[in-house]
């Protein structure tokens, strides 16, 4: 069984400052996902990345795929109050079976 | 309404009771799933549905039932559930199972917050 560690477990930082988030496995995967949950919804997806050391920016998020696509990292610029939540990273297996880690539970403090 | 829709938002039961959550997709996606998500555990998986047909079901108790009487719907029995049982149960869809295509997107909906007592 594939298992994705995502560190740090628990984040608490004050508006404007950075931070980054690691998605960590020993297997190699053909692509991985990002999702962000807020306080009382699920899930919902922000990227996908696919080749190694691809690079993706959703305005003040940047993901990065590690070069052997074994790690993923989520790093956040000037976070703001709003990006408050629980960030996910998810393999997908054959069929659509996403595996989540454990999550990265982040509180930004204005 | 569009997306997932679950209801309840909130459930608490006793041990004895039997209640039923229901999930609505508004989406036209053919696949539909049941996560659990605990306070110390990552999201689990528990069953998915493809075209009404159950087609995953990982390890999940019997006193756990689904049933998906068509694309749009998915219901989660519960019965004589356990205090562990607490937790939220989400549910998502996806335009189809996918063949390991990395694009491929669930949506989720808010889940029900389940207190079993």
């Amino acid at each position: 069984t594939q298992l994705l560690e995502q560190s740090p477990q628990f984040l608490s930082i004050q508006e404007g400052e950075n931070l980054t988030v690691y998605c960590n496995s020993s297997s190699v995967f053909s692509s991985l996902q990002w999702y962000r949950q807020e306080p009382g919804e699920g899930p919902v997806l922000l990227v996908t990345v696919v080749t190694g050391g691809e690079v993706k920016k959703l305005k003040r998020l940047t993901f990065q795929f590690g070069d052997a696509r074994k790690d993923s990292s989520l790093h956040i610029t000037a976070a703001q109050p709003g990006d408050t939540g629980l960030y996910l990273c998810a393999y997908n297996n054959a069929g659509n079976m996403l595996t989540f880690g454990g999550g990265t539970r982040l509180m930004v403090k204005p | 309404e569009t997306g997932v829709t679950q209801t309840p938002r909130h459930l608490v039961m006793g041990m004895t009771n039997k209640k039923s959550l229901k999930c609505e997709q508004h989406l036209g996606h053919n696949a539909m799933y049941w996560y659990k998500q605990s306070a110390k555990k990552p999201l689990e998986l528990m069953f998915v549905y493809s075209l009404e047909e159950r087609v995953e079901n990982n390890s999940v108790p019997s006193r756990f039932s689904p049933e998906c009487p068509n694309s749009s719907h998915l219901f989660l029995h519960l019965h004589t559930l356990q205090p562990e049982d607490s937790a939220l149960y989400l549910c998502a869809s996806s335009q189809d199972l996918a063949t390991g295509t990395p694009n491929e997107k669930l949506f989720f909906g808010s889940g029900t917050q389940l207190s079993v007592l």
